[in-house]
C-alpha cells in the first residue's frame, strides 16, 4: 500500500524558511514524478512543484520560483520542499502527491505570520 | 500557463439528480486531464484519469468525457456521499494547473 507522510510544517515569520519532508512507503520515490500541492485555508488546490523521475527535471509555479526547491533522497525514500523567503500568502496545507495516480498524503500545515 | 476554468463554481442538487461539471482549458491539452473529489478536512481522491478513464474502485455513476479544450465530469445519480468539491487538473504541460473547483451542495 502506498503511503505518503508529510512533516515539517509549522509557524514561521515572514522571510523565514522551512523544509517539508514527505516519507514514502509502498513504492520508491525515484520511480515516479512527485509533486507538492498546497491549499490555502478555504481555497482551492494549487500546484507548487514537481520533480521528475530523473531528478534533474524540476518545475515550479511562478508564485514560488526562486524561493522553493524540490528535491528527494532516494536512500531515505523521501521527498523534500525547501521553502525560503516565506510570505504570508504561502500559508497553506501542503500535500505531497502523485496526483496523476491518486496518491496523496494528509498534508502538513505551514503558517507564515509575525 | 494553461488555465482551467471550471463551471459552475458551486451548485445545489438533490439526491438522485444528474450533475455535470465542465472544465475548459485555455489551450488544447489532448486528454491529459484528471478529476478529483475533495471532502472537508480530507485529501483529494482521484476519480478519473486521462479525461475519461474511471479510477479503480470509483463508482460507475461517475464518468468523464472530452478532449482538447472541453471536458466534463458527470455524476449520473447523485448520492449523499458525493457532496464534495470537485477539481480538474491538467498534465499536458508545466506549470501544471488545477481548475478553481466546483462545490456540490445539498439542495
Amino acid at each position: 500500500e502506498v503511503q505518503l507522510l508529510e512533516s515539517g510544517g509549522g509557524l514561521v515569520q515572514p522571510g523565514g524558511s522551512l523544509r517539508l519532508s514527505c516519507a514514502a512507503s509502498g513504492f520508491t520515490v525515484s520511480s515516479s514524478a512527485m509533486s507538492w500541492v498546497r491549499q490555502a485555508p478555504g481555497k482551492g488546490l494549487e500546484w507548487v512543484s514537481t520533480i521528475k523521475t530523473s531528478g534533474e527535471n524540476t518545475y515550479y509555479a511562478d508564485s514560488v520560483k526562486g524561493r522553493f526547491t524540490i528535491s528527494r533522497d532516494n536512500s531515505k525514500n523521501t521527498l523534500y520542499l525547501q521553502m525560503n523567503s516565506l510570505k504570508a500568502e504561502d500559508t497553506a496545507l501542503y500535500y505531497c502527491a502523485i496526483t496523476k495516480k491518486g496518491y496523496w498524503g494528509q498534508g502538513t500545515l505551514v503558517t507564515v505570520s509575525s | 500557463a494553461i488555465q482551467l476554468t471550471q463551471s459552475p463554481s458551486s451548485l445545489s442538487a438533490s439526491v438522485g439528480d444528474r450533475v455535470t461539471i465542465t472544465c475548459r482549458a485555455s489551450q488544447g491539452i489532448s486528454s491529459a486531464l484528471v478529476w478529483c473529489q475533495q471532502k472537508p478536512g480530507k485529501a483529494p481522491k482521484l476519480l478519473i484519469h486521462d479525461a475519461s478513464t474511471l479510477e479503480t474502485g470509483v463508482p460507475s455513476r461517475f464518468s468523464g468525457s472530452g478532449s482538447g479544450t472541453d471536458f466534463s465530469l458527470t455524476i449520473s445519480s447523485l448520492q449523499p456521499e458525493d457532496f464534495a468539491t470537485y477539481y480538474c487538473q491538467q498534465f499536458n504541460s508545466y506549470p501544471l494547473t488545477f481548475g478553481g473547483g466546483t462545490k456540490v451542495e445539498i439542495k
